[in-house]
């Protein structure tokens, strides 16, 4: 079945660091991938996403690229701010329209 | 704004009592999905439908059933709740098509079984 790995947390990072968060994955076929975001008492939202081998997904400064040779999406940031500060999901679809996520890495950034 | 709305914030339940968690969107999609979230489990799928009366089961449907009378409703039923049921619950929705295959979610409802 298909599975998505995220690097274990937490992570702590002072205001304007160089964030990384890895994510692997295995899939069958060829799967979109995605981030999303958990700020502190909200659901998910979608953060960005790519649907296909080395398309880079954009958004708020953070920056995802498809790799397909290392079954790979990390998730980074050249200078992360305070209100980063949450909890991050890798995750990918099947085209099925299932979804299978990784188990979060929070984040939090000091001042 | 498109919206998904969970009718509880917090619930707080017995052992064996019957639940029910009510999710709401207003974005006419097709799909909807229903998940839990452990700490260190991250989302696990319970049971997702394509629509109205239709229903299949996740990754963890033991436990649980559901019910798509409408198409922007999705109820998830705890028969007989137990304390291993405790969680954060999350309700998703989506259009149906490759293409549109990003998930919004619902705000959670926080179940504790006593």
């Amino acid at each position: 079945g298909n599975s998505v790995t995220q690097m274990e947390g937490p992570v702590t990072l002072s205001e304007e660091a160089f964030l990384t968060i890895n994510c692997t994955y295995t899939a069958t076929g060829y799967p979109s991938l995605f981030w999303y975001v958990q700020y502190p008492g909200e659901g998910l939202q979608l953060l960005l996403k790519a649907t296909k081998a080395d398309d880079k997904g954009s958004n708020k400064g953070f920056e995802a690229t498809y790799r397909k040779e290392t079954t790979s999406f990390h998730l980074e940031k050249g200078s992360v701010q305070v209100s980063d500060s949450a909890v991050y999901f890798c995750a990918l679809s099947d085209h099925a329209g299932k979804s299978t996520f990784g188990d979060g890495t929070t984040l939090t950034v000091k001042p | 704004d498109v919206k998904v709305t969970q009718s509880s914030r917090y619930l707080v339940k017995r052992t064996g009592e019957k639940v029910f968690l009510e999710c709401v969107q207003d974005m006419d999609h097709e799909n909807m999905f229903w998940y839990r979230q452990d700490p260190g489990l991250g989302l696990r799928l319970i049971y997702f439908s394509y629509d109205v009366k239709m229903k299949e089961k996740g990754d963890i449907p033991e436990g649980y059933s559901v019910s798509r009378e409408k198409k922007e409703r999705f109820s998830l039923i705890l028969e007989s709740a137990s304390t291993n049921q405790t969680s954060m619950y999350l309700c998703a929705s989506s259009l149906f098509g490759t293409e549109n295959e990003k998930l919004f979610f619902g705000s959670g409802t926080q179940l504790s079984v006593l």
